[in-house]
């Protein structure tokens, strides 16, 4: 079972329409987790890093907040843009198991004019 | 544009073949991770160089090394390739040895595909 589960899978909205994606995580301790946008053949690009302290942290229209009681982190995106089409992918940074970042494996958003 | 650059942009080759894949980070950062991107898996992290010594290991094959240069570029060498090391790999530098709370910021990537 992935320590770091995304739903949905994948998503389609309309431009202008905000949107929420899940990121549900086992890892324990973490350190921190983050949020990167890869659009399609690119390299991932970060968008938030938090740390287990706190709960949410905002970027431009994004917008994550992390629960550590829960294990839970969503990343809400306002006034959605065509070029936020991307995949959003949620790493949990957590040293103490080894392979430090941990990755989901993205929710693929797509933005429809 | 992140700054780390890396090349190939693409590489063919068949299997049991060895290929070198080349990241230069970003002016100044002394960190060097390289990740696989699978199709159907997310990034896996394999290995990691801090100022040119090895700092940490993922799940990183045996048949795959790396190195790290004075010069702070570093090459991962991919030898007896299999179909299955058909992939993304990326490259990302970031200021600190540590892991955590730092930027990394990611190249490009080069696409290898396996035939």
């Amino acid at each position: 079972k992935n320590q770091v589960e995304q739903s949905p899978q994948s998503l389609i909205i309309l431009e202008g329409k905000n949107c929420t994606l899940q990121c549900n995580y086992t890892v324990s301790p973490f350190s921190n987790l983050r949020w990167y946008k890869q659009d399609t053949g690119r390299g991932p690009v970060s968008l938030t890093i938090m740390t287990f302290s706190e709960n949410t942290k905002s970027n431009g229209r994004y917008t994550a907040t992390l629960d550590a009681d829960t294990k839970q982190s969503s990343l809400h995106i306002t006034a959605s843009q065509l070029s936020d089409s991307a995949s959003y992918i949620c790493v949990v940074s957590a040293p103490q198991a080894g392979t430090a970042l941990i990755f989901g494996k993205g929710t693929t958003l797509s933005v429809s004019s | 544009d992140s700054g780390v650059t890396q090349t190939p942009k693409h590489l063919i080759t068949a299997t049991g073949q060895r290929v070198t894949l080349r990241c230069s980070p970003r002016s100044g950062d002394l960190s060097v991770y390289w990740y696989q991107q699978s199709l159907d898996q997310g990034l896996q992290f394999l290995i990691q160089y801090y100022n040119g010594e090895e700092r940490a290991k993922g799940n990183i094959l045996e048949r795959f090394s790396a190195q790290q240069f004075p010069d702070l570029h570093s090459e991962l060498n991919l030898s007896s390739l299999e179909l299955g090391d058909s992939a993304l790999y990326f490259c990302a530098s970031s200021a600190a040895g540590s892991r955590e709370g730092y930027e990394q910021y990611f190249g490009p990537g080069t696409r290898l595909t396996v035939t």
